[in-house]
C-alpha cells in the first residue's frame, strides 16, 4: 500500500474522553496536513507540518487539539476532553516538498470520530 | 483568500460530457486553479490544475477563461464512478506546496444510467 493510511477508521468516544488519531503519510513526503470535515461540508484546514516542524496551526479550533510529528513521518492528532462538536471526519494528507504549487496532496480515507 | 463559487449540485447521464463551472472573480495573478473530487466515504483526490492555459489529463480537462475569473472542469464521458463532490480551489504560487487547500462546499455530481 503506497497511499496515506489512517487509523482507526472509526472512533466513538464519550464526551470528555481523550482520543488520538494516527496518520501514516506516503513514504518520502515531507509535507503533512490535517483537515476536519463536518457532515455535509468541505474539509477545513487544521494544521501543517514540514518534516517534524509544525509550521502552521492556525486552523486548530481550540487548545484541546494538539498535533505532533516527532520523527517527520507518522503524525498523531490528539483531542483532549472531547466535545460533541468535535464529531467529524478527520483527514490527513501528504505531499512532496519543493515549493511547487503543482504538488498535489494525497489524502487518506479519514477517521470518523463520533462523540456521544 | 480568493474565493470560489460553485453550484451546489448537478446531474448527468452516463456516457455524456459534464461541464462543472467555477467562478473566482477575485483571483490574483499568482493563484493556480486546482480541482479535487471526493467520492463517497473517501478522502479527496486530485483531479487537475492550471494557471492560464487549458489543461488535459487522463481524468478530465480544465478550461480557463481568458480573464481567469472563471473555469470549467470537463468530464468527457461521465461514468457512475464519477459521482462525487467536486471542489474548485485556488492555490497561491507564492506559498507553494505549503499552502493549505481551502475547500468550499463543492458541486455534488450525480450520474444516472
Amino acid at each position: 500500500g503506497a497511499g496515506v493510511s489512517q487509523s482507526p477508521r472509526y472512533k466513538v468516544a464519550k464526551r470528555g474522553q481523550d482520543v488520538a488519531l494516527r496518520c501514516d503519510p506516503i513514504s518520502g513526503h515531507v509535507s503533512l496536513f490535517w483537515y476536519q470535515q463536518a457532515l455535509g461540508q468541505g474539509p477545513e484546514f487544521l494544521t501543517y507540518f514540514q518534516n517534524e516542524a509544525q509550521l502552521d496551526k492556525s486552523g486548530l479550533p481550540s487548545d484541546r487539539f494538539f498535533a505532533e510529528r516527532p520523527e517527520g513521518s507518522v503524525s498523531t492528532l490528539k483531542i483532549q476532553r472531547t466535545q460533541q462538536e468535535d464529531s467529524a471526519v478527520y483527514l490527513c494528507a501528504s505531499s512532496l516538498a519543493g515549493g511547487a504549487v503543482e504538488n498535489e496532496q494525497f489524502f487518506g480515507p479519514g477517521t470518523r470520530l463520533t462523540v456521544l | 483568500d480568493a474565493k470560489t463559487t460553485q453550484p451546489n449540485s448537478m446531474e448527468s447521464n452516463e456516457e455524456e460530457p459534464v461541464h462543472l463551472p467555477c467562478n473566482h472573480s477575485t483571483i490574483s495573478g499568482t493563484d493556480y486553479i486546482h480541482w479535487y473530487r471526493q467520492l463517497p466515504s473517501q478522502g479527496p483526490e486530485y483531479v487537475i490544475h492550471g494557471l492560464t492555459s487549458n489543461v488535459n489529463n487522463r481524468m478530465a480537462s480544465l478550461a480557463i477563461a481568458e480573464d481567469r475569473k472563471s473555469s470549467t472542469l470537463i468530464l468527457h464521458r461521465a461514468t457512475l464512478r464519477d459521482a462525487a463532490v467536486y471542489y474548485c480551489i485556488l492555490r497561491d504560487l507564492i506559498t507553494g506546496t505549503a499552502s493549505k487547500l481551502t475547500f468550499g462546499t463543492g458541486t455534488r455530481l450525480q450520474v444516472t444510467l
